[in-house]
């Protein structure tokens, strides 16, 4: 399999449910993140995870919870979830490097509905 | 804080021309651009870096104007396949691999 891959693809969860959304990447790259893109809204950066340093963006709500096992695969552990965190949760990858090209490559995303 | 793209949207004919904008307030490193379809995930298409390289799918243009922070995205004799939301996501000189991303254009191309 190729590229960045995520399952699962859909998921609606009640506010009590705790669930994980997984990101796999292929593409040899050294660091991983995820964004959540909400209905008109633009992509918002929640975690980087680079050569093991993990970045948050500071308003992320600690009921969302990063996990970076490796350089190939990323986690997003989820609990106690409101209704307004439904939204796309897309996982991308790039080969980050200082004063470079630092493109990065996106997965399909998780659909995540909270009831 | 995040850039600023115009305009919101914008419908074309096959064959038309159409620029999209992006500006920052703040002094960038870089700029990418991607397009989106629905229900897919954003693809890459270009990525300009101050100092005037690019890289990037060969029938996409664009520029970088450094002075004022701003980036231009060229769709020049569009296909039906150009439909989309393209967003432009700008990478600060401290900041490197994390881009924030602006709000998105989008495009229709109808026959």
């Amino acid at each position: 399999e190729t590229g960045v891959t995520q399952t699962p693809r859909h998921l609606v969860m009640g506010m009590t449910n705790k669930k994980s959304l997984k990101c796999e990447q292929h593409l040899g790259h050294n660091a991983m993140y995820w964004y959540k893109q909400s209905a008109k809204k633009p992509l918002e950066l929640m975690f980087v995870y680079s050569l093991e340093e993990r970045v948050e963006n500071n308003s992320v709500p600690s009921r969302f919870s990063p996990e970076c096992p490796n350089s190939s695969h990323l986690f997003l552990h989820l609990h106690t979830l409101q209704p307004e965190d439904s939204a796309l949760y897309l996982c991308a990858s790039s080969q980050r490097r200082r004063e470079a090209y630092n493109e990065q490559f996106f997965g399909p995303g998780t659909r995540l509905t909270v009831l | 804080q995040q850039p600023v793209q115009s305009p919101q949207a914008v419908i074309l004919r096959e064959g038309e021309d159409a620029v999209i904008n992006c500006s920052s307030s703040k002094a960038l490193y870089s700029v990418h651009w991607y397009r989106q379809k629905h229900g897919e995930a954003p693809v890459f298409l270009m990525i300009l870096l101050k100092g005037g390289e690019q890289k990037g799918h060969e029938k996409i243009s664009a520029s970088f104007n450094e002075k004022k922070q701003q980036s231009s995205l060229y769709l020049t004799a569009s296909q039906l396949s150009y439909s989309g939301t393209y967003f432009c996501g700008t990478e600060g000189p401290d900041s490197w691999g994390k881009l924030q991303f602006g709000a998105g254009t989008q495009v229709v191309v109808t026959p």
